[in-house]
Formats: structure tokens, sequence, C-alpha cells
């Protein structure tokens, strides 16, 4: 599987966006980026996912370098309840034993 | 759409019973499901993938007589812990995958104290 890095944590201040980087220099040219988040003693919430377009939702935008080493999430307007931990994960999508690893995450805390 | 539920949401017992956990994909059907488990101000960890009518297959590391997955129908898995003790205790998580589609789609979580 590809890995990825993400900071351990990030502050916020409520109302700005927030701008989450993700490093996966070694994906390859058919996997996807994807971005979950985990609010406290909660499943995880699917966010966005990508694979070589910048792609927008109602919840947030994914910025991908045109090398594909590096991604941004953007929350462009940050609330409390965006207090969550963000995963950044790698997926080939491809065959039935496809499964999500989540690695670390970075623990996003939106400050009054 | 795309619902996972997971019951009990939170279960405490006492060491050496036996705990079962149910997920269920409410509004789709799951050929595979996946469960997790989660210790505390650490990330999710993969324990075992299963599909339906077939034996689950667990990752490296995880005891298998002692976390039993069964898969039995398309909307319902269960994660029994056999004879629990305090290092069981964590935040057990489950996915399900519909059978045409990549996308996970993940449960509330069941919160399980052992004392």
């Amino acid at each position: 599987d590809a890995k990825t890095t993400q900071p351990t944590s990030m502050d916020c201040a409520e109302g700005r966006a927030a701008n989450l980087p993700c490093n996966h220099s070694t994906i390859s040219g058919n996997e996807y980026v994807y971005w979950y988040r985990q609010i406290h003693s909660q499943g995880p919430q699917y966010i966005i996912h990508g694979l070589k377009n910048n792609e927008t939702n109602e919840m947030a935008s994914l910025i991908i370098t045109e090398d594909r080493k590096s991604s941004t999430l953007i929350l462009p307007h940050a609330t409390l309840r965006d207090t969550a931990v963000y995963y950044c994960i790698v997926r080939l999508r491809m065959n039935r034993d496809d499964k999500i690893i989540f690695g670390k995450g970075t623990r996003l805390h939106i400050l009054p | 759409g795309a619902v996972v539920s997971q019951h009990p949401s939170r279960v405490i017992c006492k060491s050496g019973t036996s705990v079962k956990i149910e997920c269920r994909s409410l509004d789709f059907q799951a050929t595979t499901m996946f469960w997790y488990r989660q210790f505390p101000k650490q990330s999710l960890m993969l324990m075992a993938t299963s599909n339906e009518g077939s034996k689950a297959t667990y990752e490296q590391g995880v005891e298998k007589d002692k976390f039993l997955i069964n898969h039995a129908s398309l909307t319902l898995s269960t994660l029994t812990v056999t004879s629990a003790h305090p290092e069981d205790s964590s935040f057990y998580i489950c996915s399900a995958r519909g059978g045409r589609g990549w996308e996970q789609f993940f449960g509330p979580g069941t919160r399980l104290t052992v004392l």
C-alpha cells in the first residue's frame, strides 16, 4: 500500500479556511486519494476523493498536485463541528480485496 | 442512503465473558464487511475482512479464535469477543461495502469496556 504523511495536529480559527496537507510521494497512477474524518467517539465519515483532478463537494475541496505526490483538503469555512481527526488515504479501488488502512491522521482543532 | 448501524453502542462486561457486536447495513446489501478496533488516541486498526457466506480473513496478529466473525447474510455481520479481558476494552467499528461499488460506509462504533 502507498503510504501517506500528515501533520500530527493543526489549529484553525473558526470561520477561516482549514488547509490540511498530505504527502503521498509513492502513489501509483491508478491509486485514488481519499479523505475521511472521525469526530470523537464516532465512526469515520467520508469527505471526498479524487484521482488527479481537483474535486469539490458540499463539504470540502481537494487539491491534488500535478505530480500527484501531495494533496490538500480544504474546509472553506471551518466551524467548531469540524474539530476531528482527518485521515488521508490512498486506495487502489480496483479489486474485491480493496480495504481501507488508516494512518495516524491530522488532529484538527477549530478555535473559537 | 448507505447507512450502517451497530448494536450495542456501549457494552460493559465482566472479564471472562463473551460479547457479541452486531453490524447491519440498513439500506443496501453488504457483500463485504470490515471490522476495526481503535484504542484511545490511536488510529483505527483493521482486524478482519468478511465476505458474505465465507470465512473471514484476519489481519496479521489478530487472533481468529478470540474474535469470531460471522457474516451470514447480506445485511448482518457479527463480531464476538470471546473470553474478554480488560485489554480487549476498545472502540470497535465496522464498515460495509456493497457489491457494485467501492465505497465503504462506516458504522457509529461500539465501545466495549471489560471490567
